[in-house]
């Protein structure tokens, strides 16, 4: 099986501007979970979906959104950059929504806000 | 509060040498704890956990709840062992992952 994909690998975006992030789960996992990571504040959830809908949500604004479509691809937006975003961007799937449930990694987004 | 501490930044050992990466939580209830490990230049991906009682590429971890501690332990270290090493826990209703800041283990030969 294809393992979690992400795109796009890097990113240069502008304070203020918006920027989508893509990632597409392993075939036939539902449940899709994204973190941010950055050397400072280390893996942080960001949100959790299940069946297109969001389960769990991290303590992030408003500016951090996200969605899931029928085929559990999701994408996740970030509206209104600012520096402090720059951040490696990472998805998880898994197959359930249950905790005890593997979940396998993509490589990441790596987004630099200028 | 949830929260995941791993008290080390970095552990260097020697090839050979025992390792233990320590792990201590904080959650009101019963965690699945994780270990997840980033390799150079590869993904995160999950070591062991403790539901399954077993022991990966040598590792092993016990759950300790009366001390609140999910230390990773290796008798020999091998230079392959190199990585950035997570601790992890979840509720078990969701797949939200709560993780420590990490311990990077340098292997040296």
């Amino acid at each position: 099986k294809a393992g979690v994909t992400q795109t796009p690998r890097y990113l240069i975006k502008t304070r203020g501007q918006q920027v989508t992030l893509s990632c597409s789960p392993i075939s036939g996992h539902r449940s899709v979970s994204w973190y941010q990571q950055t050397p400072g504040q280390g893996l942080q959830f960001l949100f959790e979906y299940f069946s297109e809908t969001q389960r769990n949500k991290g303590n992030f604004p408003g500016r951090f959104s996200g969605r899931q479509f029928s085929n559990s691809r999701s994408e996740m937006n970030v509206s209104t950059l600012e520096l402090g975003d720059s951040a490696l961007y990472l998805c998880a799937s898994s197959l359930a929504l249950a905790g005890k449930e593997t979940q396998y990694f993509g490589p990441g987004t790596r987004l630099l806000v200028l | 509060a949830q929260r995941v501490t791993q008290p080390e930044k970095l552990l260097s050992v020697f090839k050979g040498a025992p390792v233990e990466l320590k792990c201590n939580y904080s959650y009101s209830g019963s965690p699945e704890l994780f270990w997840y490990v980033q390799y150079s230049r590869q993904r995160l991906q999950l070591l062991l956990r403790h539901i399954s009682r077993e022991s990966i590429k040598g590792f092993t971890a016990d759950l300790n709840k009366g001390e609140t501690s999910f230390h990773l332990k290796k008798p020999f270290a091998q230079e392959e062992d190199s990585a950035m090493y997570y601790c992890a826990l979840s509720s078990g209703a969701t797949n939200k992952l709560i993780f420590g800041t990490g311990t990077l283990l340098a292997v040296q030969p």
